[in-house]
């Protein structure tokens, strides 16, 4: 059980593009998810919580009209880089929070690398 | 808000034996501790987490242990296997009032565990 999809697992864009991601409870519902951002060898970094129906909270430094997030559903949340640029290439990872107190598991779906040439 | 920090960066250890990763915490309101295991290219996996009410818990070969009063928990793997080889990552989420880390994971930095067959 808590499975997390993430999709897709690899992009490869020009400078410019905008790129989708979706983060996907398959077997329970997620009124909190989280976008992590990781780079090689390095720990998570959040940055942004989603709450389903409501508008994200980002953490500071992270540009909230570069990453823009949409929680529609309790099942679903994306996170879409608008005019990606190679300086956002990295490894993107999605959270979903089982329950709902706030000390309740994260699962995490496998993470979309994301490359901008 | 939170702060976490993990010991060591680094583990390598042969097969058959322990292996014992420690972490510290800095907001005594924090009481939700999960290990995570990350495998080369894909998300952090949960395998095993402990609330503050307890002061130990156990899953098969793997092992939590957490001292409240001095605010550290370590996780503790009996009979390595080459299998077990990855990052793993102790979190904690913040729980003290009004801060910036309230209900959100922090990551440790991150151990890498090599075990040699």
């Amino acid at each position: 059980g808590a499975v997390v999809s993430q999709h897709p697992s690899w992009v490869i864009c020009k400078s410019g593009t905008s790129v989708k991601i979706e983060c996907r409870s398959l077997d329970f519902q997620a009124t909190t998810m989280f976008w992590y951002r990781q780079f090689p060898k390095q720990s998570l970094m959040l940055m942004a919580t989603s709450n389903e129906g409501s508008k994200a909270t980002y953490e500071q430094g992270v540009e909230k009209d570069k990453f823009l997030i949409n929680h529609a559903s309790l099942t679903l949340s994306t996170l879409t880089v608008t005019s990606a640029h190679p300086e956002d290439s990295s490894f993107y990872i999605c959270s979903a929070r089982q329950g709902g107190g706030v000390n309740q598991p994260q699962h995490f779906g496998d993470g979309t690398r994301l490359s901008i040439l | 808000g939170e702060n976490v920090e993990q010991h060591p960066s680094t583990l390598s250890v042969q097969e058959g034996d322990s292996a014992v990763i420690k972490c510290t915490y800095s907001d005594s309101a924090s009481n939700y501790f999960p290990w995570y295991k990350q495998e080369l290219g894909k998300g952090p996996q949960l395998i095993i987490d402990i609330r503050s009410n307890v002061g130990e818990k156990k899953d098969q070969r793997i092992a939590v242990t957490l001292n409240k009063t001095a605010k550290h928990f370590s996780l503790h793997i009996t009979e390595t296997q080459p299998e077990d080889s990855a990052v793993y990552f102790c979190a904690a989420v913040g729980l003290g009032a009004g801060g910036t880390s309230y209900g959100k994971l922090t990551f440790g930095q991150g151990t890498i565990l090599t075990v040699h067959p």
